[in-house]
Parts: C-alpha cells; structure tokens; sequence
C-alpha cells in the first residue's frame, strides 16, 4: 500500500505570506497527486490534481510542482480565506485511494 | 453544476448497519463515477470505496468487506452500506463525485454519523 506524508503538520502565518507543503508518497506515484482544501465544518474542494494542474475557478495564488514521491503545494501569498486544512490524495494504486494526514494552515 | 446531498440516520447502534444515501442533482447518476470517503471526528479523510458507471465498486481494504456501495437510477441516488458497526465507525461521511477516475469533485456537505448505544 501506498502512504502519505505531510509536512509540516501545522503551520502559523501571516497573511501574504508565501506557504509551503509538501506531500511524500512512500512510492513512484508518477503525477497521480492531487491536493484538497478544508476549511472548518466544510467538506474538502480540489484545488490541484495531477500534480500541478489548478482546477477551474481555482485562484492562481494556488500551484503545485512534483513527480515521484516528492510534491510540494504553495500559495504564493496567503489570503485570510485560505485558512483552513490542506490534504494530498494519491491514485496511482488504483483501484484504492489514499489521503495524506493533513496539514492545518492559520494565522500567528 | 452537479451538486450532492447526504442523508440517512445521525445514530446508528453498535453492531448494525449503517445506511447513507447521496442524492445527485446536474448529472445523471449512470455515467460518473461515485465515491465515500469519511472523517472521523479531528482526524484525516478516509477513502470507504467507490461505484463506477459500469457498476464495478471498489472499497477500503481496512474495511475487511463490511461496506457495499449501490445505484438507484431511477431516483438518480447511490447508496452506502456499512455492516457491523462500532464506535470506531464514527465519523463524517462525504459522498462525491470521481472525475477521471482520479479525484473527488465536487463533495456533498457531509453527514454525520454516530454510533452508540
């Protein structure tokens, strides 16, 4: 089975500030990584799939970059909406589906 | 714009079954692929399985077979079943919709279940 880690876990930061995550599958999950945001009591959005591709409606601040078992996910500058917990999901096992543990972005 | 929206039984008793439905409005339940994935309370998203549009399902191994996933084209619904459970069963429970056979988008609100006693 393929798992995956996040880090950091938890972050505090300010708002505008650029922020970093990354995903490690234990894995080659190829590009096979799509990234999640959930805010509090909300149910997750897809922000990114396939690595690096920004979903529709999605605002650019969002990216992501990696292959392997190596991805990161940033926001080039933290808006106040953007607070919330960001997951990683991979599918290159298929037929199961795995997500990452989760990291909590808020503010200082 | 396809929406979803749980709905189903907030207390379930140890040892029983769990029955969640997904109602799909914006799209027809035949050609999407459908999914669960849950969240117990404070912790991370667990995928449960998922139903494709050639009826094919696919669950969590974790599961140990206790889940089934079901269609009802005709109220354009799909269906969770969970048999057996106990507390560790717990948690929000999400249907979505699977695009390309890769990620979950969109999500219903979710729903959640408790089991006790």
């Amino acid at each position: 089975d393929i798992q995956l880690t996040q880090s950091p876990s938890s972050l505090s930061v300010s708002v505008g500030d650029r922020v970093t995550i990354t995903c490690q599958a234990t894995q080659d999950i190829s590009k096979y990584l799509n990234w999640y945001q959930q805010k509090p009591g909300r149910a997750p959005k897809l922000l990114i799939y396939d690595a690096s591709n920004l979903e529709t409606g999605v605002p650019s601040r969002f990216s992501g970059s990696g292959s392997g078992t190596n991805f990161i996910f940033t926001i080039s500058s933290l808006q106040p909406e953007d607070l919330g917990t960001y997951y990683c999901q991979q599918y290159d096992d298929l037929p199961t589906f795995t997500f990452g543990p989760g990291t909590k972005v808020d503010l200082k | 714009q396809v929406q979803l929206q749980e709905s189903g039984p907030g207390l379930v008793k140890p040892s029983e079954t769990l029955s969640l439905t997904c109602t799909v409005s914006g799209a027809s339940i035949n050609i999407w692929h459908w999914g669960w994935i849950r969240q117990s309370p404070g912790k991370e998203l667990e995928w449960i399985g998922n139903i494709y549009d050639s009826g094919k399902t696919n669950f969590n191994p974790s599961l140990k077979s206790r889940a089934s996933i079901s269609v009802d084209k005709s109220k354009n619904q799909f269906s969770l079943k969970l048999s057996s459970v106990t507390a560790a069963d717990t948690a929000v429970y999400y249907c979505a919709s699977l695009r390309f056979l890769g990620w979950f988008d969109p999500w219903g609100q979710g729903t959640l279940v408790t089991v006790s006693s």
